[in-house]
């Protein structure tokens, strides 16, 4: 089975400051990984995701994703923040069955005008 | 519609009672995933449905949950003598492959159950 761990609960950044949302799984199979946002009141949609190939994945809204996997991480990034860019991030890893699909707990990001 | 639909947003019932939740999957999407998602937690796997069959239910929790789909379309999560531990928001998602490998799920907005 495979697992996510997302090492921070809140992350507060003051806007056009940039930003890491850290990401480790566990795993014994190769894995997919996908990063989701969920915006208030909204249900949760796919931000990025790696597959195969590049291991650096942009995604929507200019944020980015390396997959290390000698670290078994999948950390997200983003140069400026944007007000709007205050949601609830989800880590996402799934086997290449996709069958199953775990996430982790979240990070809360805040963005400080 | 044009995404995932789930009904009713809200439900508030009492322990003991019976509920049912449905979810409405983006149309020509074979792959249908519930998830249930607790304060302060990420989604949790429940059950997942390749066309009218449960491909995996691991992720039911105990035999008060079923779910069915028997058109392949829409279906439904029924959750039997509820406890006030099923208090959650159930998330839908659809997918038009036979996973989320081969692409990505389309989340609903859920339904949040508080049991009394």
């Amino acid at each position: 089975a495979q697992s996510v761990t997302q090492l921070d609960s809140q992350v507060p950044v003051f806007e056009e400051a940039p930003v890491e949302l850290r990401c480790n799984y566990s795993s014994s199979v190769s894995v997919y990984l996908f990063w989701y946002v969920q915006y208030p009141n909204q249900g949760l949609q796919l931000l990025l995701k790696y597959l195969s190939g590049s291991t650096l994945v942009k995604g929507i809204n200019g944020f980015e994703a390396e997959f290390n996997k000698s670290q078994t991480s999948f950390h997200l990034r983003k140069p400026s923040v944007h007000i709007s860019d205050t949601a609830e991030y989800f880590c996402a890893v799934s086997d290449l069955t996709g069958n199953q699909f775990y996430f982790g707990t979240g990070t809360s990001l805040t963005v400080i005008p | 519609g044009a995404g995932v639909s789930q009904t009713p947003s809200n439900k508030v019932t009492e322990k003991g009672k019976y509920v049912e939740l449905r979810c409405d999957p983006i149309s020509g999407h074979t792959a249908l995933y519930w998830y249930r998602q607790s304060l302060g937690q990420g989604p949790e796997f429940l059950i997942y449905f390749q066309g009218t069959g449960a491909a995996d239910d691991s992720g039911l929790p105990n035999d008060r949950f079923f779910a069915v789909r028997p058109e392949g379309s829409v279906s439904t999560l029924k959750i039997q003598r509820t406890e006030r531990g099923d208090s959650a928001v159930y998330l839908c998602a659809s997918s038009p492959y036979g996973g989320p490998g081969t692409g990505e799920l389309f989340f609903g907005e859920g339904s949040r159950l508080t049991v009394l």
